[in-house]
This record gives C-alpha cells, structure tokens and sequence, in this order.
C-alpha cells in the first residue's frame, strides 16, 4: 500500500503560468517532505524540502506548500519555463533509528509548453 | 565527472543469470541505497548501508543482495535474475539528518 500517492500521472501548463503539483501522504509519522525532479535519463535531483513544522518553503520559482491536517503536500512553480518539464517526485519520510526511511510518490510528468 | 555513477547503463540478461549492478560515488558520503523503479510506482527501498560495515534490508530485498565494499563502492547482486525484476535501478548517497539524497543516473535492467 503506497503511503505517498501522487494521482496526476501528467501536467501540461503554458509557459510563464504557474504550475501546481500534488501529493497526498498517509502516515502521520511523516516529518520530512522532498520533491525531487528528474530528466530522462538522469537520476532525480533533490529540488526542494520542508520539515514538518513549517507550512511552506520558498525557493526562487519554487515553493512547497504543506497541510498536515489534509496530509498534502504541493509544489508552485511561478512562473514554469520549458526547461521545468520533468517527473517530479514528492517524497516523505519519517525518522526511525537515526536512519530517516522515504517513501517517493510515483511521480508527475509536467510538460510546459512554449 | 558525476558524483555518482553506475555501470552499467543497460542490461539484458535472461532468467537464472546471476547479475551485479555497480554504484560509485565521489561525494564522501556514508550513507549509500539502492532503489527500484518500476511503472505505476513510487521508488522503493532495497538496501542500504551507513558505512562498510552496516547493512541494512529495505522494503523488497528478497531476491537481492548487497556487498560494501569500500565507502565509495556499493554493489547490488541479483543471484538469480527473475522476469518481474526487470525495473530502473537507481543507487543514491547520504549524510546528515535531513538525509537530502543523491542519486545515480540509474540502470535499466530487462530480465528476458
């Protein structure tokens, strides 16, 4: 049973409009959020993080939002650019004997279009 | 050069073959894991090792195994590859509490 589910397998956004990417988590042990970005052919990349005790963390045209009580997570990228298209992967963890295990949702394809 | 490589890049192989995928790093982490893609799904944990001497079963490690064997160096062996282990592979490196991954450009191993 997958305990991080991101449900929109693509996103298609023009360029210069924002882009809203979802995950939705199960186990409240969760104190940790990542979204990954991945290329074709590359492994993913860390983007950006937040900690539990925070609601959202900004990061240039980045921002993640996090609402515990929903259990959902969402990454804004203002404003997307052809170069953002990629599977993004959000990713939660909780810490267990000094090792913090993740669980990765199953990614969103997003497309920006010029 | 990439902090973390993996060779090789793609494999094909056939049932009851015994196979070794191999992971680098150049980051001086501790902390190494390899992980399995497969459509549909999120990345999963197979193993993973704090230092040479620590490791530890992930989530799916049945049918693999690991050998450390160096700080830098972090194999997975498949001792006798099956069809439904055909997936992307990705090794990845760690430090520090918040653990920030660093993955491979991953491996795509078809079993026949």
């Amino acid at each position: 049973d997958q305990q991080v589910k991101q449900n929109s397998p693509s996103l298609s956004v023009q360029e210069g409009r924002i882009s809203i990417l979802n995950c939705d988590y199960t186990n409240s042990m969760f104190d940790y959020f990542l979204w990954y970005k991945k290329y074709p052919a590359e492994g993913p990349t860390f983007l950006i993080s937040i900690s539990s005790i925070k609601d959202k963390n900004e990061d240039g045209r980045f921002t993640v939002f996090l609402n515990k009580s929903a259990k959902h997570l969402s990454l804004h990228i203002v404003p997307s650019q052809p170069g953002d298209s990629a599977v993004y992967f959000c990713a939660a963890s909780a810490r267990v004997d000094n090792f913090n295990k993740f669980y990765f949702g199953s990614g969103t394809k997003l497309n920006v279009k010029p | 050069d990439a902090d973390v490589t993996q060779t090789p890049r793609n494999r094909i192989t056939k049932t009851g073959k015994r196979i070794m995928l191999e992971c680098s790093q150049t980051k001086g982490h501790d902390r190494m894991y390899w992980y399995r893609q497969d459509p549909g799904l999120g990345l999963r944990l197979i193993y993973y090792s704090f230092d040479v001497k620590d490791i530890n079963k992930g989530e799916i490690s049945d049918g693999y195994s690991v050998s450390r064997q160096a700080q830098a160096k972090f194999s997975l062996s498949l001792e006798s590859a099956i069809p439904n282990q055909t997936a992307l592979y990705f090794c990845a490196t760690g430090v520090g509490h918040e653990d920030t991954q660093y993955f491979g450009p991953g491996t795509r191993l078809t079993v026949l």
